[in-house]
């Protein structure tokens, strides 16, 4: 049982570059959340979905798109990176309001 | 606006003591609060599960209580091991609308053998 995975584990960009991270989960939850986590700030949601075809922003969602392609798979898009956006991002899953996290993408943007 | 605050930042104490770990938020219309454990470079596992109206959690050496009134809750951790270095953090869930989970910044904790 995988639980939630995330790919992929380390990336560099350059400003202005596009990428999309990718979620998947095997636990059948409806809900998935992006997180991303900065030294000192905890986490702060960027997008959540509730079920499959549904999405809405979270606190920090400017620069970011997502897309919850079916009940498994949730990515998030970074359409014209900036340094701003570089952060261990985070992608979890839910039942019964309990969150299960992945492992977390470590994104750098120079 | 609900604020989660844990203090302190960092803790460093001998293996083999007992120890507590704070969180407090500002809003008190909380649907529940969860404890987390990071490891360095890695994702959060769920430790602990309060729902809004419940007093406390036990898993093992861990102890979690919940005092809503107070807006405040504490993570005890038993006879701590150079294993249990690590962060911990709380979250809180609003209770009405939307699935908002507001995070604590999180203690960091290192437990000297």
């Amino acid at each position: 049982n995988a639980g939630v995975t995330q790919t992929p584990k380390f990336q560099v960009l350059k400003t202005g570059q596009s990428m999309t991270l990718q979620c998947a989960q095997d636990m059948n939850h409806n809900s998935m959340y992006w997180y991303r986590q900065d030294p000192g700030m905890g986490l702060r949601l960027i997008y959540y979905s509730a079920s499959e075809g549904t999405t809405d922003k979270g606190e920090v969602p400017n620069g970011y798109n997502v897309s919850r392609l079916n009940k498994r798979e949730f990515s998030l898009r970074l359409e014209s990176a900036a340094p701003s956006q570089t952060s261990v991002y985070f992608c979890a899953s839910e039942s019964y309001y309990e969150q299960y996290f992945g492992p977390g993408t470590r994104l750098t943007v120079t | 606006k609900q604020e989660v605050t844990q203090i302190p930042a960092a803790l460093s104490v001998p293996e083999g003591e007992n120890l507590v770990l704070n969180c407090s938020f500002t809003d008190s219309a909380i649907y529940n609060l969860q404890w987390f454990r990071q490891d360095p470079g890695k994702g959060l596992t769920s430790l602990l599960l309060i729902q809004s109206s419940q007093r406390e959690q036990t898993s093992g050496r861990l102890n979690a209580s919940l005092d809503k009134s107070s807006g405040r809750s504490t993570l005890y951790i038993a006879a701590s091991q150079p294993g249990d270095s690590a962060t911990y953090l709380c979250a809180v869930r609003r209770d009405t609308g939307g699935f908002k989970t507001i995070f604590g910044a999180g203690t960091r904790l290192f437990v000297k053998a």
